[in-house]
């Protein structure tokens, strides 16, 4: 089976701007969480989706938004960019089929620098 | 509540040696104790789990020890090897009103050759 894939691996964005991050998780799998890992704050969770519903959300503002799409794929939006903001990315998913089944996987991750 | 206490920060033991990482979290509504280990430039990958109605479990090196009255629980990494350095995350996960996992701080090991 395919690994969770991410899109793009690097962004460069100045601040004020928008970015789209897309992920792409292993067959099968209906949960995918996303995550933001800075050297300060180490991984802090973002969100979580499953079967295109947003069931759980961390503490991070408004600019920070997500969805599901229906083969599972994800995307993550991050508006009015802030210096802050730089950090890297992770995607994680995993099937939630039942007990045992709740591991995560996670992708390479998007590192994302904000100038 | 929703914490994961993670130590120590970071860790040097001489190759052979028996690291040991600590985490202790609050909620006992965490059923799920997964620990990962992240290489530079890479995303963390699953190193081994635990759930709380087990006190031990072991796959090849790593040994993962839980006290479920202490909600503490460790990684013991057995005859270590310099290509165990790494960063390592222990974690907390819930599937109680969506999932969500919580991880702590980390922990960066060397081990020295």
């Amino acid at each position: 089976k395919a690994g969770v894939t991410q899109t793009p691996r690097y962004l460069i964005k100045t601040r004020g701007q928008q970015v789209t991050l897309s992920c792409s998780p292993i067959s099968g799998h209906r949960s995918v969480s996303w995550y933001q890992q800075t050297p300060g704050q180490g991984l802090q969770f973002l969100f979580e989706y499953f079967s295109e519903t947003q069931r759980n959300k961390g503490n991070f503002p408004g600019r920070f938004s997500g969805r599901q799409f229906s083969n599972s794929r994800s995307e993550m939006n991050v508006s009015t960019l802030e210096l802050g903001d730089s950090a890297l990315y992770l995607c994680a998913s995993s099937q939630l089929a039942g007990w045992g089944t709740d591991t995560q996987y996670f992708g390479p991750g998007t590192r994302l620098t904000v100038l | 509540q929703q914490q994961v206490k993670q130590s120590p920060q970071s860790l040097i033991v001489q190759k052979g040696g028996i690291p040991i990482i600590n985490c202790a979290y609050e909620n006992t509504a965490f059923d799920y104790f997964p620990w990962y280990q992240q290489f530079p430039g890479k995303g963390p990958a699953l190193l081994i789990a635990i759930r709380p109605d087990v006190s031990e479990k072991k796959e090849g090196r790593f040994t993962i020890s839980f006290n479920k009255s202490a909600k503490q629980f460790s990684l013991h990494i057995m005859d270590s090897q310099p290509g165990d350095s790494a960063t390592y995350f222990c974690a907390a996960s819930s599937n109680t009103g969506g999932f969500k996992t919580i991880f702590g701080a980390g922990t960066r090991l060397f081990v020295k050759a």
